[in-house]
């Protein structure tokens, strides 16, 4: 089951930094966490994945519990673009997942100005 | 370096018409998966193909829908006989090497919102 938990939304205002959780307690060593969002009438856009380590890069922050059922994605300083759907995606390593991407509900984010 | 291209981007067609949905994937990728999105739910996958090859359709309709990519031109996800059921947003997405890895990742289109009148 690649199923990921997440709330349904989640509010912000601009400039402030923003945690996204994601619940995956039935997560096997070899899924890895990924994450894409989805602005209004766009296609998914990748954000960021991670296995174990926390993982920075230019959009966004991957903060992955220890024991790996759970992780946050984390937005440093909101924009009003960030306003999108998040989705929080389990994707095996074992590379038999193809381009099988799992999309949940997401979370909804709203960015105040 | 241009992105995942669909097009149209918007397709009206009345009940038991055809659609045909293009897409081109960005250059230098090989591997293009075709994803529904009906409305007030999440995106499904529906098909993933290589050049001249359907590796999983899964996810596609048994009936009415077919698609391909061919070794010259865009990726066509073709519809038969449409039905109100069918309206949705159709997305493209293509990578680079597949099966997705763990460091590989789908580039998507922005789409083509089907409307079955």
């Amino acid at each position: 089951d690649a199923k990921t938990t997440q709330p349904n939304s989640m509010e912000s205002n601009e400039e402030e930094p923003v945690h996204l959780p994601c619940n995956h307690s039935t997560i096997s060593g070899t899924d890895y966490i990924h994450w894409y969002r989805q602005l209004p009438s766009q296609g998914p856009e990748y954000v960021i994945h991670g296995l174990t380590s926390n993982v920075n890069n230019r959009m966004a922050s991957l903060a992955i519990a220890e024991d790996r059922k759970s992780s946050t994605l984390i937005l440093h300083r909101a924009t009003l673009r960030d306003a999108a759907v998040y989705y929080c995606i389990r994707l095996n390593a074992g590379g038999t997942s193809y381009g099988k991407l799992t999309f949940g509900q997401g979370t909804i984010l709203t960015v105040h100005p | 370096n241009a992105g995942v291209m669909q097009n149209p981007r918007h397709l009206v067609r009345r009940r038991g018409q055809e659609a045909r949905l293009r897409c081109s994937p960005m250059k230098g990728h090989s591997h293009v998966y075709w994803y529904r999105q009906l409305p007030e739910e999440g995106l499904k996958f529906m098909v993933y193909l290589q050049k001249e090859n359907i590796i999983d359709e899964s996810g596609m309709p048994k009936e009415r829908f077919s698609a391909e990519f061919p070794k010259e031109g865009p990726s066509i996800l073709r519809i038969q006989q449409v039905v109100r059921g069918d309206s949705a947003a159709y997305f493209c997405a293509s990578s680079q090497t597949g099966p997705v890895t763990t460091n590989e990742k789908l580039f998507f289109g922005s789409g083509t919102q089907l409307s079955v009148l």
